[in-house]
């Protein structure tokens, strides 16, 4: 099946809530990272997590990575509507490729 | 300073028609990558080129798909007679160091090129 899984697929809660996007890998990583991406648009990197770290904050961002189980976790605390947006993890098992998950979808209604 | 350039960033072909998506990375990197995403779906790695080399194009189709760095100029990407299953977004990434990702180094994406064939 395919590296870097995500789930929920698609996600919708109203602003102000929390949203959790969940990430899971076949194999050992270097680093994982996590992107955002608005309808027809480009990705914009949002935060890097190394093997070696378990936990990384930036603003109302925090990834967690659990290597034992091969998964990471997006939370976006606070959440905007401007937040709407596909999410997706990527992970990188070293050289120069990324492998990107399906995305989460998410809505944040206001 | 511009980031990654696309173009462009829409184009409609023909079945049987040639595509060719242009890409100038980030001023001062000289590491580029191509990804496909089709819809719904994420981003898939194509290829990764240094000027002048192909590094990897493990990601590749073996036929019709193309890709270049030259000296001088955008990369391109080049796919000959494009099919329905050709329609999708072409992202280009680009990097000012030789290891890009795996050193934990952020690559960066352009705006991407939306590819139709009808």
């Amino acid at each position: 099946s395919q590296q870097g899984e995500e789930d929920p697929q698609a996600l919708s809660i109203q602003e102000g809530e929390n949203a959790t996007m969940n990430c899971s890998y076949k194999t050992s990583i270097n680093n994982l990272q996590w992107y955002r991406q608005n309808s027809g648009r480009g990705l914009v990197h949002l935060i890097l997590i190394r093997s070696n770290e378990r936990e990384k904050h930036s603003g109302r961002l925090r990834v967690t990575l659990d290597t034992s189980k091969k998964s990471s976790s997006l939370l976006i605390t606070a959440s905007r509507a401007a937040d709407t947006a596909s999410y997706f993890c990527a992970s990188n098992s070293g050289g120069n490729k990324l492998v990107f998950g399906a995305g989460t979808i998410l809505r944040v209604k206001s | 300073n511009a980031g990654v350039m696309q173009n462009p960033r829409h184009l409609v072909r023909r079945r049987g028609q040639e595509a060719r998506l242009r890409c100038s990375p980030m001023k001062g990197h000289s590491h580029v990558y191509w990804y496909r995403q089709l819809p719904e779906e994420g981003l898939k790695f194509m290829v990764y080129l240094q000027k002048e080399n192909i590094i990897d194009e493990s990601g590749m189709p073996k036929e019709r798909f193309s890709a270049e760095f030259p000296k001088e100029g955008p990369s391109i990407l080049r796919i000959q007679q494009v099919v329905r299953g050709d329609s999708a977004a072409y992202f280009c990434a680009s990097s000012p160091l030789p290891e890009g990702t795996y050193t934990g180094n952020t690559i960066y994406f352009g705006e991407g090129s939306w590819l139709t064939v009808v």
